[in-house]
């Protein structure tokens, strides 16, 4: 089944400065992969994803890269702010009905 | 759009009962739910996919005698936790798909805390 590694497990970086977390997963058949951003004792909220078909996509300060040939897709935050401190779960799927797998989960701390 | 809820949001119990947490999609029809669950400072691990009308399908190790699951309608499944024991205490999440998000997205409820003791 499908395998999902997430990198780093903490990671803390300055205000304004920018946040990178790493996933890999093992199943090619895997076609979609979102990312979620939790905060302590609530459900995860879905801040980006991105398909198969698409290398990159951005929101505003958020960026989704996807390198198909290596398994491998990355979460940018630029301009980070102190509200961006959560843990971040990378998470895939082949989509439909199948289920999500998720990574270990980042905790993100952003220092003022 | 695509509300999920699940109650009761955190329950205590005792040691040996049983306790059932449902899981409601408010404003849409969901064929599929699944359940979580997430110890602290750990990732989501499911437990299980819930399908209407249907057997619930488990995954590796968990055991499916001890955490019920029902879907009868397209708006609700309920997990029923039985004999819950300390080691049940977690947080459990239920999210569904909404057609109206397209094939890929899951909605996710607010979780329910439940400590055994």
């Amino acid at each position: 089944g499908e395998n999902v590694e997430q990198h780093p497990s903490t990671l803390s970086v300055q205000e304004g400065d920018s946040a990178v977390i790493k996933c890999t997963y093992s199943d090619s058949a895997s076609n979609y992969f979102p990312w979620y951003k939790q905060e302590l004792g609530k459900r995860p909220q879905l801040i980006i994803d991105i398909r198969s078909n698409v290398g990159e996509k951005k929101d505003q300060r958020i960026a989704v890269t996807l390198n198909k040939t290596a398994k491998h897709f990355s979460l940018h935050i630029t301009e980070t702010q102190p509200e961006d401190s959560a843990v971040y779960f990378c998470a895939a799927s082949r989509g439909g009905a199948q289920k999500l797998v998720f990574g270990q989960g980042t905790r993100l701390t952003i220092n003022p | 759009g695509a509300v999920v809820s699940q109650h009761p949001s955190w329950v205590i119990c005792k040691s040996g009962t049983s306790v059932k947490i449902e899981c409601r999609s408010l404003d849409f029809q969901a064929t599929t739910m699944f359940w979580y669950r997430q110890f602290p400072k750990q990732s989501l691990m499911l437990m299980a996919t819930s399908n209407e009308g249907s057997k619930a399908t488990y995954e590796q190790g968990v055991e499916k005698d001890k955490f019920l699951i029902n879907h009868a309608s397209l708006t609700l499944s309920t997990l029923t936790v039985t004999s819950a024991h300390p080691e049940d205490s977690s947080f459990y999440i239920c999210s569904a798909r909404s057609p109206a998000g397209g094939p890929y997205e899951q909605y996710f409820g607010p979780g329910t805390r439940l400590t055994v003791t």
